[in-house]
């Protein structure tokens, strides 16, 4: 069975530092993988993905994550956050059993960067 | 612009009630899907559907019903089946058929739902 898991609930930093959001996954071939934003009473944003290609995949807003197969991870990162960067990060990974038709979230975790 | 649209933004259902969420994409995405937000429980997927007319149980569709008459449309029934519905709840879209599973899904602003 296709899984992902966000080892960390919470995540805490400094503005101007930079951020780690954690992301493992587990899938029986090549993976789909992605990271959604939320911001409170809001739907998901899409940030970026992994597919095939480059280990490093950069997205919106200045993020970007590193595909690495060896330890199964997508970690999400920033150069320097920023305060409104706060908010729940969500990695998936799509379910290619499926057709792709379904995604695996996990448990989202919560950034707060303070200024 | 488009985008998916979810209604009401707020809703409250009574002891033995039934209630309908609507969703409404302007995407021309031929996938729809319905997912409940719980805290700590990220997104639980409940239907989804891949084309008109065609649908698929997701992993928590027991005291939920959907209908996809139309590729905009795809509103989610609570039923009075459904014994704990507080939840928040999210409606999603992307294109379809096979290859396209690369394609983020788009999510509407959700529909938070009580009991009274």
């Amino acid at each position: 069975a296709q899984s992902v898991a966000q080892p960390e609930d919470q995540v805490n930093v400094a503005e101007g530092n930079p951020l780690t959001v954690k992301c493992t996954y587990s899938v029986s071939g090549n993976p789909y993988l992605f990271w959604y934003v939320q911001y409170p009473n809001r739907g998901l944003q899409f940030l970026l993905k992994y597919i095939t290609g480059d280990n490093l995949v950069k997205g919106s807003y200045g993020f970007e994550a590193e595909f690495n197969k060896s330890q199964t991870s997508f970690h999400l990162k920033k150069p320097s956050a920023l305060v409104s960067d706060s908010a729940l990060y969500f990695c998936a990974v799509r379910d290619i059993g499926t057709g792709g038709f379904k995604t695996i979230f996990g448990a989202g975790t919560r950034l707060f960067v303070k200024a | 612009d488009g985008g998916i649209t979810q209604s009401p933004k707020y809703l409250f259902r009574k002891e033995g009630q039934n209630v309908t969420l609507s969703c409404e994409q302007n995407l021309n995405h031929d996938a729809m899907y319905w997912y409940r937000q719980d805290p700590g429980q990220g997104l639980r997927l409940i239907y989804y559907s891949q084309i008109v007319n065609d649908f698929q149980k997701g992993d928590i569709a027991e005291g939920y019903s959907v209908s996809r008459e139309k590729k905009e449309s795809f509103p989610l029934t609570v039923t009075s089946a459904q014994k704990n519905p507080t939840a928040f709840y999210l409606c999603a879209s992307s294109i379809s058929v096979g290859g396209f599973g690369n394609q983020p899904q788009h999510f509407g602003d959700g529909t938070r739902l009580s009991i009274l």
